[in-house]
């Protein structure tokens, strides 16, 4: 069965850098997107960027770019998101998750990492 | 401030009939599919609907899409406790290339 895991809680400091990585299986790494998205306490989810496992392409969201690098290493079929410059405001849940497609088009994240929450405190 | 606008709340009592709206743009839903995904508390979001109107096996037939220009539309019918949860419409912006969320819903059964 298809399954994201990823690794765990960090805390950091205002200005560090943290990696979370998400480690898939079940299915063939290279065949679909990671994307990650995250979620502050009580808010709704947002969109940080996409990588494409096979050609390592990546795509990030405006606000994120220049911040967020989305890598992946493909011999243990495992992304990670890297966001440096951590401020307050990135405290949140990080979430990876797959984005499926087939042959007759789009559709969606069907598969969600379990979560990383990522604490910024001084 | 979201790209793709949805009502903060929404409430039916069991067995109604409850519908989420979700507006957007020429760029974004007026040019893309719309998805719908379900996070119940304290879990990771779960997709419950993929280009616009189509289930993921699973998924209760009980929820349904369906979009009309820059506007989607999320129903659920014969509404349920276990319904009860925060509801987001997502769709790919093709002028910020980027996907981008509503707000979300919460969805109350009284």
């Amino acid at each position: 069965q298809v399954q994201l895991v990823q690794s765990g809680a960090e805390v950091k400091k205002p200005g560090a850098s943290v990696k979370v990585s998400c480690k898939a299986s079940g299915y063939t790494f290279t065949s679909y997107d990671i994307n990650w998205v995250r979620q502050a306490t009580g808010q709704g989810l947002e969109w940080m960027g996409w990588m494409n496992p096979n050609s390592g392409n990546t795509g990030y969201a405006q606000k994120f770019q220049g911040r967020v690098t989305i890598t992946r290493n493909t011999s243990i079929s495992t992304a990670y998101m890297e966001l440096s410059s951590l401020r307050s405001e990135d405290t949140a849940v990080y979430y990876c998750a797959r984005y499926y497609y087939d042959s007759s088009g789009h559709w969606g994240f069907d598969y969600w990492g379990q979560g990383t929450l990522v604490t910024v405190s001084s | 401030q979201s790209v793709l606008t949805q009502p903060p709340s929404a409430s039916g009592t069991p067995g109604q009939r409850v519908t989420i709206s979700c507006s957007g743009s020429s760029s974004n839903i007026g040019s893309n599919t719309v998805n719908w995904y379900q996070q119940l508390p304290g879990t990771a979001p779960k997709l419950l609907i993929y280009r616009n109107n189509q289930r993921p096996s699973g998924v209760p037939d009980r929820f349904s899409g369906s979009k009309s220009g820059t506007s989607a539309s999320l129903a659920i019918s014969g509404l349920q406790s276990e319904d009860e949860a925060d509801y987001y419409c997502a769709a790919w912006d093709d002028s910020l290339n980027g996907r981008v969320f509503g707000g979300g819903t919460k969805l109350t059964v009284l």
